[in-house]
């Protein structure tokens, strides 16, 4: 069991570039998010998804896009990377978003990006 | 708008000390709070959750969670602490009102002193 599957660990990008972060979960989990994480700053969430079909914006969601067209995928998609994207990204999900014994969030390990 | 302070970024220790990381939220209505541990270069993962019932709650690898709704407190505690404990610690905090969405903590880092 894979659980959630993120590439690429890491990339570097020129200012301009745009590029894609996969996310994959083999749980059949109906909610996925993305997070970025930045020192001393915690998890801010970008986007987020309940069902293929359907996406969110949350937190931090400018420069960013998303789609699900299945339950398993959940691709990022950066257009013109800027140095403020500089991040480590995370892939998240859960059968439910209701915080019961369901309700558990699980993480891939995470891609590094920095943009030059 | 909720929010949750973890009152330190780095907490040094000696091994096989005890070990306390604090996490303060906003909320006034229920909440949900969560620990979760992020090992280097490696993905979050639960430590441990409050939904209801025993204020005091039992994680992995000997951790434990004391609820307190008067302080709004949810510190995080383990009474003997191992080298492989290095990691960093985010406390998260959810609500219904917010369609459960985890607001997330700053993350205190444990540093294991030999």
């Amino acid at each position: 069991n894979a659980g959630v599957t993120q590439t690429p660990k890491f990339r570097i990008l020129k200012i301009g570039q745009s590029m894609t972060l996969q996310c994959t979960q083999d749980m059949n989990h109906n909610y996925m998010y993305w997070y970025r994480q930045d020192p001393g700053m915690g998890l801010k969430l970008i986007y987020y998804s309940v069902g293929a079909g359907i996406t969110d914006k949350g937190e931090v969601p400018n420069g960013y896009n998303v789609s699900r067209s299945t339950t398993e995928d959940f691709p990022l998609r950066l257009e013109l990377a800027a140095p403020s994207q500089t991040s480590v990204y995370f892939c998240a999900s859960r059968k439910t978003s209701r915080p019961s014994n369901t309700g558990e969030l699980f993480f891939g390990e995470g891609s590094r990006l920095t943009v030059l | 708008a909720q929010s949750v302070t973890q009152l330190d970024s780095q907490v040094p220790v000696f091994e096989e000390a005890p070990v306390e990381l604090r996490c303060n939220y906003s909320s006034s209505v229920s909440v949900y709070l969560f620990w979760y541990v992020q090992y280097p270069n490696q993905g979050l993962q639960l430590l441990l959750k409050y939904l209801s019932g025993s204020t005091l709650v039992k994680g992995i690898n000997g951790f434990e969670a004391e609820f307190n709704k008067s302080q709004t407190s949810f510190h995080l505690r383990k009474p003997s602490v191992h080298i492989s404990d290095t990691a960093e610690y985010f406390c998260a905090v959810s609500v219904r009102d917010s369609n459960y969405q985890l607001i997330w903590g700053a993350g205190t880092k444990l540093i294991i002193k030999p």
